[in-house]
């Protein structure tokens, strides 16, 4: 399978902590990007790595990625409320025009 | 102004029947996806359609059909509906290229019955 997986599949936290989720894929990757979604909503963009990166940042969001280990991180710091969502990692991988998404992590963090 | 926008939003039919499902994006992007969203929250890809060739079709079945009249819309037509095909189905569109990112439309929840 193309699709990626994600861990942990459901997260809770207290708002004001940090959140991480990790992503493994199988093959071979021009880049790796995360996306959002809310409840009932359409997915949104929130960060690309390429492939020759190794850490990237972006307001309150830090992506890693490790490419040996075919693994991506996404930390939020500080978390609110309003980040309750669901987070897929995706990737662009070498040879295809497409993104495969992993499975998702559904993250709720508690008032 | 919505960038990439779907319609309809639900959909409830019966069995056998066929249905389309809409999409129009505003972004002047080459590149437009449909995706098929699962009860367990699995993406996967359906098609995508750059400069009006297919160039990705995902072992989906013949029954699924994408339309494309011109590079900002792509239709997806489903004959013959079957139980297992209700899910959300989302359009989404990009630049051609590797580095970019795709935009989503808001889904179009199909439930056949």
């Amino acid at each position: 399978s193309q699709q990626g997986e994600e861990d942990p599949q459901a997260l809770s936290i207290q708002e004001g902590e940090n959140a991480t989720m990790n992503c493994s894929y199988k093959t071979s990757i021009n880049n790796l990007q995360w996306y959002r979604q809310n409840s009932g909503r359409g997915l949104v963009h929130l960060i690309l790595i390429r492939s020759n990166e190794r850490e990237k940042h972006s307001g309150r969001l830090r992506v890693t990625l490790d490419t040996s280990k075919k693994s991506s991180s996404l930390w939020i710091t500080a978390s609110r409320a309003a980040d309750t969502a669901s987070y897929f990692c995706a990737t662009f991988q070498t040879g295809a025009n497409n993104l495969f998404f992993g499975t998702g992590t559904r993250l709720t963090v508690i008032p | 102004d919505t960038a990439v926008s779907q319609t309809p939003k639900y959909l409830v039919t019966q069995m056998g029947n066929d249905k389309s499902i809409k999409c129009e994006q505003n972004l002047g992007h080459d590149t437009m996806y449909w995706y098929k969203q699962d009860s367990k929250k699995f993406l996967k890809i359906m098609f995508s359609y750059n400069n009006k060739e297919l160039i990705i079709n995902e072992t989906v079945p013949n029954r699924f059909s994408p339309k494309s009249p011109d590079k900002a819309h792509l239709n997806l037509h489903i004959n013959s509906l079957e139980l297992g095909d209700s899910a959300v189905y989302f359009c989404a569109s990009s630049l051609v290229g590797e580095n970019t990112e795709a935009f989503f439309g808001q889904g179009t929840r199909l439930t056949v019955v």
